[in-house]
């Protein structure tokens, strides 16, 4: 199983690009990438998801290089609503959630 | 449409008390069922999956377990609650296990909020 590791927090403001990478060296060849957003108390929500190169949909973008060891999940013009904690998901049988980043979006 | 319902919505129990939780899922058949809890500040940790009725895998020892008497429902129970089984406790499906390597995309419940004092 793929252990991927993000940034515990990040914080940005109202209008602005953010862009969360999510580290994962050994991903499995067959492995794909997932990525969730959760909003305190509920429960996470599907944002994207992708095997290489560029996945785009009406949320975000995600970026995956060649060799596929990080991916960046995009998020344009991030708002108030959009702070979250994001969680990055590689492959597996069964899905397994980390810590994710936190991310605050400031007036 | 496909629906999942969670109940109690939050719950106080004193320890060593029994726990009942429930889901059941609406508008699809054979759903590959889960249970996650978050404690406070914390990721999801996945407590048990199933695949079908009576399936059962386990992927925290504990003194928790669960049941899927039909098709549609998981129960999560204990027979003595303790201090640390207060959290988030989140029932997720999706529409089975992909091609290796492919997650399917999970559907949450609203959760329930458990306390034990």
């Amino acid at each position: 199983l793929a252990k991927t590791t993000q940034p515990i927090s990040m914080d940005s403001y109202e209008g602005q690009e953010v862009n969360i990478t999510c580290s994962h060296n050994n991903i499995a060849t067959n492995d794909y990438i997932t990525w969730y957003q959760q909003f305190p108390s509920q429960g996470p929500r599907f944002i994207i998801q992708g095997y290489k190169t560029k996945v785009t949909n009406e949320v975000a973008s995600l970026f995956i290089p060649a060799d596929r060891k990080s991916s960046t999940l995009s998020l344009p013009r991030v708002s108030l609503s959009d702070t979250a904690v994001y969680y990055c998901l590689v492959g597996g049988y069964i899905p397994t959630f980390g810590r994710g980043t936190s991310l605050i979006v400031h007036p | 449409s496909q629906t999942i319902h969670q109940w109690p919505a939050t719950l106080v129990q004193p320890v060593g008390s029994p726990l009942s939780l429930e889901c059941t899922v609406e508008g699809t058949s054979n759903p590959n069922l889960y249970w996650y809890r978050q404690a406070a500040g914390r990721g999801l940790q996945l407590l048990f999956y199933s695949v079908g009725i009576g399936q059962i895998s386990s992927e925290v020892p504990q003194n928790l377990s669960a049941s899927r008497p039909q098709d549609r429902q998981f129960i999560l129970s204990s027979k003595k609650l303790l201090l640390s089984d207060s959290g988030f406790y989140l029932c997720a499906w999706s529409g089975g296990q992909g091609a290796r390597g492919l997650i399917y995309e999970q559907y949450f419940g609203p959760g329930t909020r458990l306390t034990v004092t």
